[in-house]
């Protein structure tokens, strides 16, 4: 029984192609959200939705579009991938607004070519 | 100055050892602040949480809390090979409601 879930656990790519991660969780949250940790292990947020509603929006580049189509779900898509968006990307999930205790996701390893 | 600072180490400490991670904060309207650990290849998952001054206990781990000095810690007591991990510090953003973390620490436990 897994609380977030991601797929695809791996995704590589070539730069310029288009690709979605997805995520969904069943502990029953209101907020969930997409965190990207680079090489150097710093793990940045990126937006956050509560209710599919968007929270947090970070400054991203706006060739990320993040999707929730109902509260257990939040899906990625990115457009035209760069070299630079090589990282490992999260979805995570908590009870309120607060985000006082964040469930993570197994990751998904993106590697563009 | 970066929103949290960690050493990033490794920190090595043998088996049975008190191991000390420190971290330091930028935001001094922060109330909530998260020790996440992260073994190689997985997930952060959050292992401790503090909000009032002071030092908070939980089992080996112990959270300290200073916020005039703006500084948390984590000591793990009786260190074993199984915690060797990076450890993550994090405090949730006073006005943007966002958890924002550190870099981590690399903790080594040698048997």
């Amino acid at each position: 029984d897994t609380a977030v879930s991601q797929t695809p656990k791996y995704l590589v790519t070539q730069m310029g192609n288009d690709k979605s991660i997805k995520c969904e969780q069943n502990l029953g949250h209101d907020t969930m959200y997409w965190y990207k940790q680079d090489s150097k292990k710093f793990l940045k947020i990126m937006f956050s939705y509560n209710n599919k509603e968007l929270i947090i929006n970070e400054t991203v580049p706006n060739r990320f579009s993040p999707k929730s189509p109902d509260k257990a779900h939040l899906n990625l898509h990115i457009n035209s991938l760069e070299l630079g968006d090589s990282a490992v990307y999260f979805c995570a999930s908590s009870l309120g607004l607060a985000g006082i205790e964040q469930f993570f996701g197994p990751g998904t390893r993106l590697t563009v070519l | 100055q970066k929103e949290v600072e960690q050493n990033s180490g490794p920190l090595s400490v043998p088996e049975g050892a008190i191991a000390s991670l420190n971290c330091t904060y930028s935001d001094r309207g922060s109330q909530s602040f998260f020790w996440y650990r992260q073994y190689s290849g997985k997930s952060p998952e959050l292992i401790m949480f503090i909000y009032s001054n002071g030092d908070k206990e939980d089992g080996r781990f112990t959270a300290q809390l200073n916020k005039a000095s703006q500084y948390v810690s984590l000591l793990i007591r009786d260190s074993q090979p199984s915690d060797s991990a990076t450890y993550l510090c994090a405090f949730l953003g006073s006005n943007t409601g966002k958890l924002i973390f550190g870099q981590g620490t690399t903790l080594q436990v040698k048997p």
